[in-house]
């Protein structure tokens, strides 16, 4: 599986944009880009995917490279729920079924009041 | 969505003895995995269990050391046997529900100390 790359902590201030860097350079064209989260205590959670086109949803957007070896997971105004490990994973596609979530070391996110 | 219930979510453990982990989700699914996160680090992935075949473990796991159970597509059970005090990890189960879906649901994790 390609690897990927990420700052070991970041710091924010509540209320002020993220913006959470990803390197992947050895991605193949069948790999997406996925992003989970681990709050303190708490399984992961699902919070975006891409492929090639820039992503929104609720939670937070995806801005893909257009090389695709990086990646950019931006949220818009961080709270203070928003303290977690944040993993940036590559997740290959075999023709509809998908390769296993390989979890790297991620980027703790400390938020400040 | 995909509501996840492990059971025990913590237990203390005697080294040599065995822990069942259980794992009930709300609907069917077609995937399950079962994770390893020990204290400080990222999850690493022991095995997929699919109902109806073998599970399918990951290199440093073997069955004999973590048997894990489906016996149907909401349930699975992974068991850690002969434990020692390098057990002792968060162990998390997670569910797919198939082509079409790509998020992945993971349970709060049971949180196992061997003594």
């Amino acid at each position: 599986d390609a690897k990927t790359t990420q700052p070991n902590s970041m710091e924010s201030n509540e209320e002020e944009p993220v913006h959470l860097p990803c390197n992947h350079s050895t991605i193949s064209g069948t790999d997406y880009i996925h992003w989970y989260r681990q709050l303190p205590s708490q399984g992961p959670e699902y919070v975006i995917h891409g492929l090639t086109s820039n992503v929104n949803n609720r939670m937070a957007s995806l801005a893909i490279a257009e090389d695709r070896k990086s990646s950019t997971l931006i949220l818009h105004r961080a709270t203070l729920r928003d303290a977690a490990v944040y993993y940036c994973i590559l997740r290959r596609n075999y023709g509809g079924s998908q390769g296993n979530l390989i979890f790297g070391k991620g980027t703790k996110l400390s938020v400040k009041p | 969505s995909a509501v996840i219930s492990q059971k025990p979510s913590r237990d203390i453990c005697q080294r040599g003895t065995s822990l069942t982990i259980q794992c009930q989700v709300d609907s069917q699914v077609t995937m399950m995995f079962w994770y390893r996160q020990q204290p400080g680090q990222s999850l690493t992935l022991i095995a997929t269990a699919n109902q109806g075949s073998e599970a399918t473990y990951e290199s440093g796991f073997v069955i004999d050391k973590f048997p894990i159970s489906r016996p149907n597509l909401t349930f699975s059970t992974l068991t850690v046997s002969n434990m020692s005090p390098e057990d002792s990890s968060i162990y998390l189960c997670s569910v797919e529900k198939g082509q079409g879906y790509t998020e992945a649901f993971f349970g709060q994790g049971t949180r196992l100390t061997v003594v």
